[in-house]
């Protein structure tokens, strides 16, 4: 079973929208971390969000939201009020805390690629 | 804070040959490496992970015979591919993580894009 599942191969977006990239997750560890990244046309990978496993608020970055809901063991990043910048490919990766060992190993989804029209 | 570079940010070579990639930690001790190769519109695969002065652990399916990777110092590591194939074309991303960062965050390179004739 894939530990990270992104269902959205693709999304588009109007310019000042809200959207939703969707993020589930399988895992046996109690503790955890969620991350976005931002991947644009050139590569670099950006850091958007983290949310920790214990952690009972949803994380805020910004425009960047997490729409955190553990016993669905799902992360979906919201970004408000989108601007072209934001089209890119979004990455949700997982963090496992004990079965991935000491070094804290990131497991990627897929991604999702998001086209924000003007 | 929390820079990563990498050298090259692209390199093309000839079958047969070997490639060096660089990654380094600017301003802060890289407790722990990680290389990760992408293929187009394709996510990040995790090639081996090291830590300075071990050696690296690769993940499975990765040959560690075709994938050298040197670890010498807290801010530098390496990956060499030996004798270069199409097949290794990719991009190579590196990041690097220290003990006692908040989230255990992993910091990414810019990564370089290898192209084998």
């Amino acid at each position: 079973a894939q530990k990270i599942t992104q269902t959205q191969p693709g999304m588009f977006v109007q310019e000042k929208e809200a959207v939703t990239l969707d993020c589930t997750y399988d895992t046996s560890d109690q503790s955890y971390g969620l991350f976005w990244y931002k991947q644009p046309s050139s590569g670099e990978m950006i850091f958007l969000i983290y949310q920790g496993s214990y952690d009972e608020q949803n994380a805020t970055e910004g425009r960047y939201s997490l729409n955190f809901q553990k016993a669905r063991k799902s992360a979906n990043l919201v970004i408000s009020a989108s601007q072209l910048g934001d089209s890119a490919m979004y990455f949700c990766a997982m963090r496992e805390d004990y079965s991935g060992g000491s070094n804290y190993k990131l497991t990627f989804g897929k991604g999702t690629l998001l086209t924000v029209n003007p | 804070g929390a820079v990563v570079s990498q050298h090259p940010s692209w390199v093309i070579c000839k079958s047969g040959t070997s490639v060096k990639i660089e990654c380094r930690s600017l301003d802060f001790q890289a407790t722990t490496m990680f290389w990760y190769r992408q293929f187009p519109k394709q996510s990040l695969m995790l090639m081996a992970t090291s830590n300075e002065g071990s050696k690296a652990t690769y993940e499975q399916g990765v040959e560690k015979d075709k994938f050298l990777i040197n670890h010498a110092s807290l801010t530098l590591s390496t990956l060499t591919v030996t004798s270069a194939h199409p097949e290794d074309s990719s991009f190579y991303i590196c990041s690097a993580s220290q003990q006692g960062r908040a989230y255990n965050e992993q910091f990414f390179g810019p990564g370089t894009r290898l192209t084998v004739l």
